[in-house]
């Protein structure tokens, strides 16, 4: 199976800040790579699809980049709203597996 | 409006069977993918498994292999997942989710369900 390894596992960061966060997979997935969000007791939220695709209604400062085997999440700008864990899930072939999570907070 | 609700919170011993539902209205049942995902307490999101709608065909995770079985009901739309021999450690979070795209396997998932809590307890 691929590996999905996301880093930091969690980082601080100030409010104005951009913040970076990577998710590398063992085999090249092209494009097939979703980044959700999870704010603390709330259910996951889909951010970007397609490696890059902004979801419908998500905040512009969110962008994704990447294809083969290294992606990024970038928040342009970190907002208070923006505490919260991020997850990458693959899904161009079983099984859709996740990474393990980062942890966004503010400083 | 699109809705997924998700049946209530279940308390199970060690050994025993949960079978989850997940109710969806609003929209095409038959057209989208469902996958099942947890999430044990404090920790990320695993995968389980995937299940087409239109014909139940099923994919799960080789974890879960033998213990989980995904079904559907088109005539309620709702989708079910049941999860056999339950140990502490199934202890989590069970949320269904809708994906994204129109009758495509490889979609990201955009409408989740609000999660069922299964806590295994002797």
């Amino acid at each position: 199976d691929i590996q999905m390894t996301q880093s930091p596992s969690s980082l601080s960061a100030s409010v104005g800040d951009t913040v970076t966060i990577t998710c590398r997979a063992s085999q090249g997935i092209s494009n097939y790579l979703a980044w959700y969000q999870q704010k603390p007791g709330k259910v996951p939220k889909l951010l970007i699809y397609g490696a890059s695709t902004l979801q419908s209604g998500v905040p512009s400062r969110f962008s994704g980049s990447g294809s083969g085997t290294d992606f990024t999440l970038t928040i342009s700008s970190l907002q208070p709203e923006d505490v919260a864990s991020y997850y990458c899930q693959k899904y161009n072939s079983v099984p859709w597996t996740f990474g393990q999570g980062t942890k966004v907070e503010i400083k | 409006q699109v809705q997924v609700v998700q049946s209530g919170a279940e308390v199970k011993k060690p050994g025993a069977s949960v079978k989850l539902s997940c109710k969806t209205s609003g929209y095409t049942f038959t057209a989208y993918y469902m996958q099942w995902v947890r999430q044990a307490p404090g920790q990320g999101l695993e995968w389980m498994g995937i299940i087409n709608p239109t014909d139940g065909n099923t994919w799960y995770a080789q974890k879960f292999q033998g213990r989980v079985t995904m079904t559907r009901d088109t005539s309620t739309t709702t989708v079910y997942m049941e999860l056999s021999s339950l140990r502490s450690e199934d202890t989590a979070v069970y949320y269904c989710a809708r994906g994204k795209l129109v009758v495509t396997l490889s979609s990201a998932f955009d409408i989740w369900g609000p999660g069922t809590m299964v806590t295994v307890s002797s």
